[in-house]
């Protein structure tokens, strides 16, 4: 991966459980996002968090972030079979530059 | 709302052919990101265009080339194409340069035989 490591990298759990993935990073960063992904299919922004942010929360998902240890985690809460994808990280680092550094992803499973 | 539209969405050429991949972005969005994700892997960044001039170069081969248009649609041109550049391409669009979210397409499969 161009930006680091997502773990775990698979993880499943049972409907109505919650569901957390972290994320960690190798540079400084203006912000950083979540996205998911079903299998083959395109990418879907979930939330953005800026550097200067330490929450989010958008419905059920809550996002973190700790630029000391250069980490996020993503929280869903009350799991559904549908949230059943991978998971991405992304970081737009302080280059001057937007485009996105991916993590290696995390795949959900939720068993219903 | 309108979403970003890659066309086509399925590609399938030969070894040593060209592509040509399309982009349309959201309307109003004035940068475009092109992304490979080959099997099993995450998206790698590739090129990116703000107000129809290059902005960031990634991984690109010098096999490929884009551009960005005056409509602010844009083409990711591939020539001499090797096995190894079978993927799924995305496009991604945002309303303005840095600092703000991207909305990917759906993404072009491209099976190189």
């Amino acid at each position: 991966s161009q930006q680091g490591e997502e773990d775990p990298q698979a993880l499943s759990i049972q409907e109505g459980e919650n569901a957390t993935m972290n994320c960690s990073y190798k540079t400084s960063i203006n912000n950083l996002q979540w996205y998911r992904q079903n299998s083959g299919r395109g990418l879907v922004h979930l939330i953005l968090i800026r550097s200067n942010e330490r929450e989010k929360h958008s419905g059920r998902l809550r996002v973190t972030l700790d630029t000391s240890k250069k980490s996020s985690s993503l929280l869903i809460t009350a799991s559904r079979a549908a949230d059943t994808a991978s998971y991405f990280c992304a970081t737009c680092n302080q280059t001057g530059a937007n485009n996105l550094f991916f993590g290696t992803g995390t795949r959900l499973t939720v068993i219903p | 709302a309108a979403g970003v539209i890659q066309s086509p969405r399925h590609l399938i050429k030969e070894k040593r052919e060209t592509a040509t991949l399309k982009c349309y972005p959201i309307p109003r969005h004035d940068t475009v990101y092109w992304y490979q994700q080959g099997p099993g892997q995450d998206p790698q960044f590739l090129i990116s265009f703000y107000e129809k001039m290059q902005s960031d170069k990634g991984s690109i081969p010098d096999r490929f080339s884009a551009q960005q248009f005056s409509d602010y649609h844009s083409e990711l041109n591939m020539s001499s194409l090797e096995l190894g550049d079978s993927a799924l391409y995305f496009c991604a669009s945002s309303l303005g340069f840095r600092d703000y979210e991207q909305y990917f397409g759906p993404g072009t499969r491209l099976t190189v035989t």
